[in-house]
């Protein structure tokens, strides 16, 4: 069965600080990892990540994929307070129609 | 600029009542999706459709019934429902598979069965 998992499940920082989100995988003919970013509705879409190493940036937020170790992270820097959120890692394998998702980490960004 | 529409917005159902949520796309999607997602629990496929007429059951399907008559409508119906379908809804679409490419997801319906 295909898992995905996300570590801390909660966090709470203060406005400028760096966080670390992590996400774990085993996903069978892995193919993509994405992040997306919730606050109160829809998720929103950050990063498709398929290559190892081949760091993706936006503003301040960026992602990588080790397809070795089987995770991903993503960092924020300088955080503020409107990256409070819960931000979900899923997994799609090769062929696939579907994505696994993780339980996702609730990031509260204190002023 | 729609994207994904769902409605409605909240319902609350009494136990064995029945009841479909709507969900409409305006970019031309092929493939939509239907999510389930429960408190603390992230996201779980309940049905999904490759294209018009075209549907299957992803990994919590019982209890639903789907139909994708065509592209931009896939409603989502709940029969005889259950204190355990009290969740928030999210439908969604894409371009491609999922290994192609990301999803757009509607604002979601709260529905709650008592």
């Amino acid at each position: 069965e295909d898992k995905v998992v996300q570590s801390p499940l909660s966090l709470v920082v203060h406005e400028g600080d760096t966080v670390t989100l992590n996400c774990s995988y085993e996903v069978t003919n892995f193919r993509s990892l994405l992040w997306y970013k919730q606050e109160k509705k829809a998720p929103t879409f950050l990063f498709m990540l398929t290559s190892s190493g081949i760091e993706k940036k936006s503003g301040r937020l960026s992602s990588i994929l080790d397809k070795k170790e089987l995770f991903s992270i993503l960092n924020i820097t300088a955080t503020q307070t409107g990256d409070s959120a819960i931000y979900l890692c899923a997994a799609s394998g090769a062929g696939s129609y579907q994505l696994t998702f993780g339980k996702g980490t609730k990031l509260s960004v204190i002023p | 600029n729609a994207g994904v529409t769902q409605t409605p917005k909240f319902r609350i159902l009494k136990i064995g009542q029945s009841m479909t949520l709507q969900c409409t796309q305006d970019m031309n999607h092929n493939y939509m999706y239907w999510y389930r997602q429960d408190p603390g629990m992230g996201l779980k496929l309940i049905y999904y459709s490759v294209g018009a007429g075209i549907t299957d059951k992803g990994e919590v399907p019982n209890g639903y019934n789907v139909s994708r008559s065509t592209t931009e409508d896939f409603p989502l119906r709940l029969e005889l429902a259950a204190p355990s379908q009290t969740s928030v809804y999210f439908c969604a679409s894409s371009r491609g598979g999922m290994d192609t490419g990301e999803l757009f997801f509607g604002e979601g319906s709260r529905l709650t069965v008592l």
